[in-house]
């Protein structure tokens, strides 16, 4: 969806080092949410969050951080702590409220150097 | 939490056939089931979802069916067609949170 903007689209990782992935959305979506996906894996929620200011870990938080200053941004912090970072991984944003859409980033690939 | 598998892993069809993908759920209380489209590196596109209010819901030549009692969901493609070729994945989610729980996906290769 046009809306949600993911960026850089390829990113690469040092040992030890902390990476940031940006994304914004201009559909005034109260909730964002972070996936990961691996090949022949489904997709596996990072963090997410409902409202500003609050944010909940998903099933894999473990060596992932993030901010939700901004109603339009949710930026994902890769720590050096999480050691496998290779993967897909993709922003989404719906209405809040249960049983509301999530709509899709174009994603960026990390891959470790 | 919520356990969404999906079956068949692949699935191939002839071009004009009918492609079905089921999903099963663990959570009684999910009310809520997408299906998404990923086509190769690109975004999941949301194709159909449904509401556990309904049975049913039709798109053209997509359908969904929702069998609460089973707790299982199912994905019907009429008439496939070569663009029809890419993973599909299901997911669940229940009302009091917007989280999605989704399947491994499934490889829909469509024959011409």
């Amino acid at each position: 969806d046009g809306g949600i903007t993911q960026s850089p689209k390829y990113l690469f990782r040092k040992e030890g080092q902390n990476v940031t992935l940006s994304c914004e959305q201009n559909l005034n979506h109260d909730a964002m949410y972070w996936y990961r996906q691996d090949p022949g894996q489904g997709l596996r929620l990072i963090y997410y969050s409902q409202i500003v200011n609050d944010f909940q870990k998903g099933d894999i938080a473990e060596g992932y951080s993030v901010s939700r200053e901004k109603k339009e941004s949710f930026p994902l912090t890769v720590t050096s702590a999480q050691k496998n970072p290779t993967a897909f991984y993709l922003c989404a944003s719906s209405r809040a409220g249960g049983g509301q859409p999530q709509h899709f980033g174009d994603g960026t690939r990390l891959s470790i150097l | 939490g919520e356990n969404v598998e999906q079956h068949p892993s692949t699935l191939s069809v002839q071009e004009g056939d009918s492609a079905v993908i089921k999903c099963t759920y663990s959570d009684s209380a999910s009310n809520y089931f997408p299906w998404y489209k990923q086509e190769l590196g690109k975004r999941p596109q949301l194709i159909i979802d449904i509401r556990s209010n309904v049975g049913e819901k039709k798109d053209q030549r997509i359908a969904v069916t929702l069998n609460k009692t089973a707790k299982h969901f199912s994905l019907h493609i009429t008439e496939t067609q070569p663009e029809d070729s890419a993973v599909y994945f299901c997911a669940a989610s229940v009302t009091r949170n917007n989280r999605l729980a989704f399947g491994k996906g499934n490889q829909v290769v469509v024959i011409p």
